[in-house]
């Protein structure tokens, strides 16, 4: 199994452009979800989703936009590149909880974007 | 409004020391408590966890304690080796079913175990 995998690996933008990270898990998990990591700081997070067709906003929303068509698939469109969206970009998944039960998170190798 | 602090950026250890990084959290509902660890450029991954009904938790080398009272916790690395020099992320969740999982983290400690 490859997990949760990730691309692009890296990419440099100009303000103003829009692009796509892709992320793909194949462990036929129901949750999934997107965390940046600003240097010296934690994972904050952006958006997640339960399942395919339901997502909701994180902790730091603003600038983007995901959607979810697949269990497989959770991209996130960054519309209006600025370089307050210089980060590292982690994709996560895990199996679905049920009350009392904690599943931990699998994450993706992260995608670093550089916004100029 | 940081949640979940680790207030030491790094640590530095001497091989076949003990390591121990703390966490601190304000949030009454936080009922689950991970660490994770992260070497550059990967993505973070599960190291050991800790459920609100219990203060400790062991799992080889690696111990987390928590004290609900402090509302902290400690990751207790015993011996620690080079291998184990990453960044440590303390996480925290409810672990009821609305929060589908959702984590918040602490800041990160980049510990360092020299040879």
């Amino acid at each position: 199994n490859a997990g949760v995998t990730q691309t692009p690996k890296f990419r440099i933008l100009k303000i103003g452009q829009s692009m796509t990270l892709q992320c793909t898990q194949d462990m036929n998990h129901n949750y999934m979800y997107w965390y940046r990591q600003d240097p010296g700081m934690g994972l904050k997070l952006i958006y997640y989703s339960v399942g395919a067709g339901i997502t909701d906003k994180g902790e730091v929303p603003n600038g983007y936009n995901v959607s979810r068509s697949t269990t497989e698939d959770f991209p996130l469109r960054l519309e209006l590149a600025a370089p307050s969206q210089t980060s590292v970009y982690f994709c996560a998944s895990s199996p679905r909880g049920v009350a009392g039960i904690y599943n931990e998170q699998f994450f993706g190798p992260g995608t670093r974007l550089t916004v100029l | 409004d940081q949640q979940v602090k680790q207030n030491s950026p790094s640590l530095s250890v001497q091989e076949g020391r003990i390591s121990i990084l703390n966490c601190d959290y304000t949030n009454s509902m936080f009922d689950y408590f991970l660490w994770y660890k992260k070497y550059p450029a990967e993505g973070p991954t599960f190291l050991i966890s800790i459920s609100s009904i219990k203060d400790k938790n062991e799992d080889g080398r690696f111990t987390v304690f928590l004290n609900k009272s402090a509302k902290h916790l400690s990751l207790h690395i015993v011996p620690s080796q080079p291998g184990d020099s990453a960044v440590y992320f303390c996480a925290a969740s409810h672990a009821g079913g609305t929060s589908y999982g959702k984590l918040t983290f602490g800041q990160g400690t980049i510990l360092t175990v020299h040879p």
